[in-house]
C-alpha cells in the first residue's frame, strides 16, 4: 500500500463513543488526507494536512477531528457527533499539497454496534 | 460544481473479453486525470495518470484515453483476467491550488470478470 499503514482494519463503535483511526506513513510526505467512502459514491474529503501542526477541513468535516503532531502520523477521530459513521475510511498522502495523491492506505471499515 | 460521472456503475464480462469504462467530468480548471483500481476492502491503486496534452496512455492491458475538449476519458481493459475484478475509479484534479479539495472522485465502476 505504498508505505501508508492504517489500523485497525475493522472497527466497531458503540453509540456515544469516540473512536480513533490510525494512519502512519514512511514516505516522508508532507501532505496527508482522510477520505470517507460510501457504496456507489465517490470518495469525499474529510480533513487534510499540508504540514505538521496544520490541518484544514474538507467537504465533510462535521463530526470528525484530526491532529498532526508528527509528520508521519495523521489520526482521525470519529466523534459521537457523527451520526452516520458507518463507512470505509481511507488515508492518503502526497509529497506536498501541489503533488498528486498516488498512495492510499488499505482502509479501515467502521461499523456501528 | 466539479463533478465526475462514471459509467456503467457495474459490469460483468467473461474472462478473456475486452471492456471499456467511461468517465465524464466537469472539473475546471483541469490539471490531470487518474484511473485507480480498488480491490474489495483495499485502498485504491493508481493505474495511470493523464495530463491535458496526453490522448492515450497504456499500462499493460490497461489503456486510458483522454479527450480534453469533450471532457471524457475511457479505460480499456484488454483480454480480461479474473484478477481484474475490482472497482475502477476516475479522479480528476483541478489546477486551482487554492481549492480546499483539489480532487473530485467518480463513484466508480464495479467490474466482475467471470470464468
Amino acid at each position: 500500500d505504498g508505505g501508508i499503514t492504517q489500523s485497525p482494519k475493522y472497527l466497531f463503535r458503540k453509540e456515544g463513543q469516540n473512536v480513533t483511526l490510525s494512519c502512519e506513513q514512511n514516505l516522508n510526505h508532507d501532505a496527508m488526507y482522510w477520505y470517507r467512502q460510501d457504496p456507489g459514491q465517490g470518495l469525499r474529503l474529510i480533513y487534510y494536512s499540508q504540514i505538521v501542526n496544520d490541518f484544514q477541513k474538507g467537504d465533510i468535516a462535521e463530526g470528525y477531528s484530526v491532529s498532526r503532531e508528527k509528520k508521519e502520523s495523521f489520526p482521525l477521530t470519529v466523534t459521537s457527533a457523527q451520526k452516520n459513521p458507518t463507512a470505509f475510511y481511507l488515508c492518503a498522502s502526497s509529497k506536498d499539497r501541489g503533488e498528486n495523491i498516488q498512495y492510499f492506505g488499505a482502509g479501515t471499515r467502521l461499523s456501528v454496534l | 460544481k466539479n463533478q465526475v460521472e462514471q459509467s456503467p456503475q457495474s459490469l460483468i464480462i467473461l474472462e478473456g473479453k475486452n471492456c471499456t469504462l467511461q468517465c465524464n467530468y466537469t472539473v475546471s480548471p483541469f490539471s490531470n486525470l487518474r484511473w485507480y483500481k480498488q480491490d474489495t476492502g483495499r485502498g485504491p491503486v493508481s493505474l495511470t495518470i493523464m495530463t491535458f496534452s496526453e490522448n492515450t496512455k497504456s499500462n499493460g492491458r490497461y489503456t486510458a484515453t483522454l479527450d480534453a475538449d469533450t471532457k471524457q476519458s475511457s479505460l480499456h481493459i484488454t483480454a480480461s483476467q479474473l484478477s481484474d475484478s475490482a472497482s475502477y475509479i476516475c479522479v480528476v484534479r483541478t489546477m486551482n491550488n487554492n481549492a480546499g479539495n483539489m480532487l473530485t472522485f467518480g463513484g466508480g465502476t464495479r467490474l466482475m470478470v467471470k470464468p
